[in-house]
């Protein structure tokens, strides 16, 4: 049982770069979340969508876009990566929103 | 505006030892809380939860927290510290009703022999 997949690992980008961040989930999970882990701020919402179809703003959603692909697949898009964005990225999923989360390994990004 | 805090950005403690960990929050209603560990280089796993109900909540690899909504804490407890507990843990509050769930900055453990 695979649980929450992201998808790569690591990445270096260059300034105004672009790329997709992607997230897929085998518990048949309604919600799922884009986070990002900055030290000393802990993990802030991007993006999130609380079921199949939405999709909706969190708490740090500048420079990000998202697709809910299907139930399985949310995944998160930089148009044009800033040096700001540099961060490790998280994707989470729950049975329904807010309840307990599972989360993925985490991308680490770097923006030069 | 609803918020978590961790008052302590890093905790020592000697293995063997007694831990407590920190948490407060601000919301106006029965929040849902968390506590999740992070391993260096993982995602977040979690420890416990408190929806409703007992107050004491027990949790995975012996951690246990206290619900005091007098106090607006969500304390997390451990008799005995493993080395393998040292990582970095977070509280998050959250509920049904559409809050998105919030994190605290993270309290990094470290457990000395």
């Amino acid at each position: 049982n695979a649980g929450v997949t992201q998808t790569p690992k690591f990445q270096v980008l260059k300034t105004g770069q672009s790329m997709t961040l992607q997230c897929a989930q085998d518990m048949n999970h309604n919600s799922m979340y884009w986070y990002r882990q900055d030290p000393g701020m802990g993990l802030r919402l991007i993006y999130y969508s609380a079921s199949e179809g939405t999709t909706d703003k969190g708490e740090v959603p500048n420079g990000y876009n998202v697709s809910r692909l299907n139930k399985r697949e949310f995944s998160l898009r930089l148009e044009s990566a800033a040096p700001s964005q540099t961060s490790v990225y998280f994707c989470a999923s729950s049975s329904l929103m807010n309840t307990e989360a599972f989360f993925g390994q985490g991308t680490r990004l770097t923006v030069v | 505006a609803q918020s978590v805090t961790q008052p302590d950005i890093h905790i020592t403690v000697s293995e063997g030892a007694s831990l407590e960990l920190r948490c407060n929050y601000s919301y106006g209603a029965t929040p849902y809380l968390f506590w999740y560990v992070q391993s260096p280089g993982q995602g977040l796993q979690l420890l416990l939860k408190y929806f409703s109900g007992d107050t004491l909540v027990q949790g995975i690899k012996g951690f246990e927290a206290e619900f005091k909504r007098s106090q607006s804490s969500f304390n997390l407890r451990k008799p005995s510290v493993h080395w393998s507990d040292a990582a970095e843990y977070f509280c998050a509050v959250g509920d049904t009703g559409g809050f998105k769930t919030i994190f605290g900055a993270g309290t990094r453990l470290f457990v000395k022999a």
